[in-house]
């Protein structure tokens, strides 16, 4: 079993929608938890943590789900700038850090 | 948050040359730095660990003669392709943890094109 696991999509989804990505990772000692984000043939940049008592950054939600060992990104009202693939990356401890596969964002006008 | 520079952005070289990717951070001491690779629509595959004065780790299936990594300094981690070959064509990306060691900042990326 992958350390984390996340659908590729592809999402497509009308300008003003919410979408929402769920990742789901094996090892239950797992320490720390983000959503990065990549644009095409660039590199991946920090979008947020994620805290077990959830946290919001504006059109942004990240929750953490320890018992069920998921994460989830909410966005709403999306814009087609959050157009992008997403990455979750989970910390195992020390220097383990694991990705997902990424998940395809279209916003369509 | 943190920086990360990366240098060169884009490599077009011959088949059989080295090249050589310089991985800085600019404000904050790196003791670990980590290299990937990612080919188009897949996702980052780490190649090694970089740690500072001592030997890089290697992930399973990466040749460590041939992607030479040296991390002489606390805030300098270079990658070099030796004798590039066409299949070695990709995204190469590193990354340094923060100085809290949580989070992973990104260098923008080298893309190696092999002729």
């Amino acid at each position: 079993r992958k350390e984390v696991e996340q659908d590729p999509g592809p999402f497509n989804v009308p300008e003003g929608a919410t979408v929402a990505f769920n990742c789901t990772y094996s090892n239950s000692a797992s320490q720390s938890f983000f959503w990065y984000r990549q644009d095409c043939r660039k590199e991946p940049k920090l979008l947020m943590s994620v805290y077990s008592s959830g946290n919001e950054d504006g059109r942004f939600t990240a929750q953490l789900n320890r018992a069920s060992q998921y994460i989830s990104l909410l966005i709403r009202d999306s814009k087609l700038s959050d157009s992008a693939t997403y990455l979750c990356v989970v910390n195992r401890s020390g220097n383990q850090f694991y990705f997902g596969t990424g998940t395809s964002l279209t916003v369509i006008p | 948050g943190a920086v990360v520079s990366q240098h060169p952005s884009w490599v077009i070289c011959k088949s059989g040359t080295s090249v050589k990717i310089e991985c800085r951070s600019l404000d904050f001491q790196a003791t670990t730095m980590f290299w990937y690779r990612q080919f188009p629509k897949q996702s980052l595959m780490l190649m090694a660990t970089s740690n500072e004065g001592s030997k890089a780790t290697y992930e399973q299936g990466v040749e460590k003669d041939k992607f030479l990594i040296n991390h002489a300094s606390l805030t300098l981690s270079t990658l070099t392709v030796t004798s590039a070959h066409p299949e070695d064509s990709s995204f190469y990306i590193c990354s340094a943890r923060d100085i809290r060691g949580e989070k992973l900042f990104f260098g923008s990326g080298t893309q190696l094109s092999v002729l």
